[in-house]
């Protein structure tokens, strides 16, 4: 599965969209981009996945550029419940298992 | 309705000692997991069984045991404890196995072993 890179940490305000990035300048075309996040101490939460086209549910909507080289995974409306840990992972139909990186801490701030 | 539960949730307990930590999923997935979580928070994958089978095991030492008595639970029992073993286990659950499967994970079991 490919490496991604996310920032180690951003901060956004309450209330506006939190635009996390991540890169996977290696990712393969079988490849998908997964997004977890982990609150608190909580267990993982899954959030969205997607391929190649733009992905939207009710949580968050996943933007993949074209080269499939980075995405963005944007909260639209961030709330304080949003301050997490956010992981981005390449993965393929083939992978056996999920592997989680260091990820980003994302603190929405009131 | 809680969709993957885990008892129990705290478990202090001494160097030496045998316990258990149980899980059980109401989703009628197949595949079930248990994952460690370290002090650093790094979230590592232990075991993963399908079907009650045991499908990837992690290079964990075989103080670990984990069993699968039907398909909706998957409990973990650690056998003479070791202070390294304190960390957060969480249980994870999805429909079919392999790593593009949502997985739902339970709430952890934070273990301290003192």
């Amino acid at each position: 599965d490919a490496k991604t890179t996310q920032p180690p940490s951003m901060d956004c305000a309450e209330g506006r969209a939190a635009n996390l990035p991540c890169n996977h300048s290696t990712i393969s075309g079988n490849e998908y981009v997964y997004w977890y996040r982990q609150i608190h101490s909580q267990g993982p939460q899954y959030i969205i996945h997607g391929l190649k086209n733009n992905e939207t549910n009710e949580m968050a909507s996943l933007i993949i550029t074209e080269d499939r080289k980075s995405s963005t995974l944007i909260l639209p409306h961030a709330t304080l419940r949003d301050t997490a840990v956010y992981y981005c992972i390449a993965l393929s139909s083939g992978s056996e298992k999920l592997v989680f990186g260091k990820g980003m801490k994302l603190t929405v701030n009131p | 309705d809680t969709a993957v539960s885990q008892t129990p949730k705290y478990l202090v307990t001494q160097m030496g000692n045998d316990k258990s930590i149980k899980c059980e999923q109401n989703l009628g997935h197949d595949t079930m997991y248990w994952y460690k979580q370290d002090s650093k928070k790094f979230l590592k994958i232990m075991f993963s069984y399908n079907n009650k089978e045991l499908i990837i095991n992690e290079t964990v030492p075989n103080r670990f045991s984990p069993k699968s008595p039907d398909k909706a639970h998957l409990n973990l029992h650690i056998n003479s404890l070791e202070l390294g073993d304190s960390a957060v286990y969480f249980c994870a659950s999805s429909q079919d196995w392999g790593g593009t499967e949502t997985q739902y994970f339970g709430p952890g079991t934070r273990l301290l072993v003192l």
